[in-house]
């Protein structure tokens, strides 16, 4: 198993650009979510998905959009970059909403100039 | 919503020194996780530990759920512990998991 993929690694963006962030994993988990880490903030819920077709905002959903057509891909979408959106974005699958451990991919770095 | 608080926000051990990060949470919870972050930035599950006490080599963590807070316990720790250790909790059956600000471990040689 690959467990949980994220691309790009690193990405730069202009203020007003638009970019989609990947998200993809191998082990059949109905819950997947998207964090960002900012210094000093810990990690923030963005938006979450408990299956194929739902999905829900977490703390700090504004300026972010998300999908999940198949079980295994969960894109993280900006529709217009401003630079308080630079930070360290992580993707995450567990295998049901409930009581089970939280697998993390490699994190996508985003600068906004 | 729940606050998550965790102590000490920083810690400087010498390494074979043993240590103990606490977690605190404002209301029941029915998950509770766990993590190391390595200096690259890898996250990494420790423990899956709602309640009770579970043991994985050097490290440990017990949450007292009627008291609403957690411990993990490092002995002999490593320079590779260095890193930071984040608290997270979900309180409801939508399983959204809130993280604590964590505690930045550094040990020294």
């Amino acid at each position: 198993n690959a467990g949980v993929t994220q691309t790009p690694k690193f990405q730069v963006l202009k203020t007003g650009q638009s970019m989609t962030l990947q998200c993809a994993q191998d082990m059949n988990h109905e819950y997947m979510s998207w964090y960002r880490q900012d210094p000093g903030m810990g990690l923030r819920l963005i938006h979450y998905s408990v299956g194929a077709g739902i999905t829900d905002q977490g703390e700090v959903p504004n300026g972010y959009n998300v999908s999940r057509s198949t079980t295994e891909d969960f894109p993280l979408r900006l529709l217009s970059a401003a630079p308080s959106q630079t930070s360290v974005y992580f993707c995450a699958s567990r295998l049901s909403p409930g009581q089970e451990t939280q697998y993390f991919g490699p994190g996508t770095r985003l600068l906004v100039l | 919503g729940i606050q998550v608080e965790q102590s000490p926000p920083d810690l400087i051990l010498q390494e074979g020194a043993n240590s103990t990060l606490r977690c605190n949470f404002s209301d029941s919870v029915n998950n509770l996780q766990w993590f190391h972050q390595n200096p690259w930035g890898q996250l990494i599950n420790l423990f899956y530990i709602p309640s009770g006490t579970k043991q994985n080599g050097r490290l440990s963590a017990t949450t007292v759920a009627t008291e609403r807070y957690s411990l993990l316990y490092i002995s002999s720790s490593q320079t590779t512990d260095s890193g930071v250790y984040f608290c997270a909790v979900s309180y409801n059956q939508g399983g959204k998991l809130i993280f604590g600000q964590g505690t930045e471990l550094s040990v020294k040689p």
